[in-house]
């Protein structure tokens, strides 16, 4: 079985806290993608990474940066927190087009 | 760019009933088609996928969908709705050129009284 993990499944942050969000899967899958999951409007992706050190822009990277230096790892940045990055991410890895997500982390940024 | 609408926010179903979401897409070419279940607290799980051939998918826990290209519609079914089953239902399309990107709708809420 595919499992992708992230590190933590809640976590609580100050306003202008630099927030690192990791994610390992151990299929040795090309691809990851950063989602954030919010009500009413579904997963939109932030970031994904097709090869170690490649990474391409989703539907709402500002305010975030990403990092793959292991196939296996793919991490989220942001670089400064602010409030209205409170959300739940997700992470996935692809396979022949079928993604396989994390358990998510649920971010609060107060 | 494709987009993938669930019409349904929320659907309220007896324990026991049959079970239907719809889900909508727009894409110029025959794309992929997924539904995901989400229960509370957890990460997506792949219920089922179309990617060609027959248009009737069957997938995991009972679940099926139909792919039906003149009314760009995917929508998944149970003919007998269990407890378990009240969740977050997302339907994704794929791009058959792209093979990175999916489009997720809005998700539709499952909510199964006793």
């Amino acid at each position: 079985d595919v499992k992708v993990t992230q590190s933590s499944r809640y976590l609580v942050k100050r306003t202008g806290e630099k927030v690192f969000l990791e994610c390992v899967q151990d299929m040795d899958h090309e691809n990851m993608f950063w989602y954030r999951q919010d009500p009413g409007l579904g997963l939109r992706l932030i970031y994904f990474s097709y090869d170690v050190k490649m990474k391409e822009k989703g539907d709402i990277p500002e305010g975030y940066s990403v990092s793959r230096e292991k196939k296996e790892r793919f991490s989220l940045i942001l670089e400064s927190a602010s409030t209205n990055q409170t959300s739940m991410y997700l992470c996935a890895s692809q396979l022949l087009n079928e993604q396989f997500f994390g358990p998510g982390t649920r971010l609060t940024v107060l | 760019a494709q987009s993938v609408t669930q019409p349904d926010i929320h659907i309220t179903v007896s324990e026991g009933a049959s079970l239907e979401l719809r889900c909508n897409y727009s894409y110029g070419a025959t794309p992929y088609l997924f539904w995901y279940v989400q229960s509370p607290g957890q990460g997506l799980q792949l219920l089922l996928k179309y990617f060609s051939g027959d248009t009737l998918v069957q997938g995991i826990k009972g679940f099926e969908a139909e792919f039906k290209r003149s009314q760009s519609s995917f929508n998944l079914r149970k003919p007998s709705v269990h407890w378990s089953d009240a969740a977050e239902y997302f339907c994704a399309v794929g791009e058959v050129d792209n093979d990175y990107k999916l489009s997720f709708g809005a998700g539709t809420t499952v909510t199964v009284r006793a």
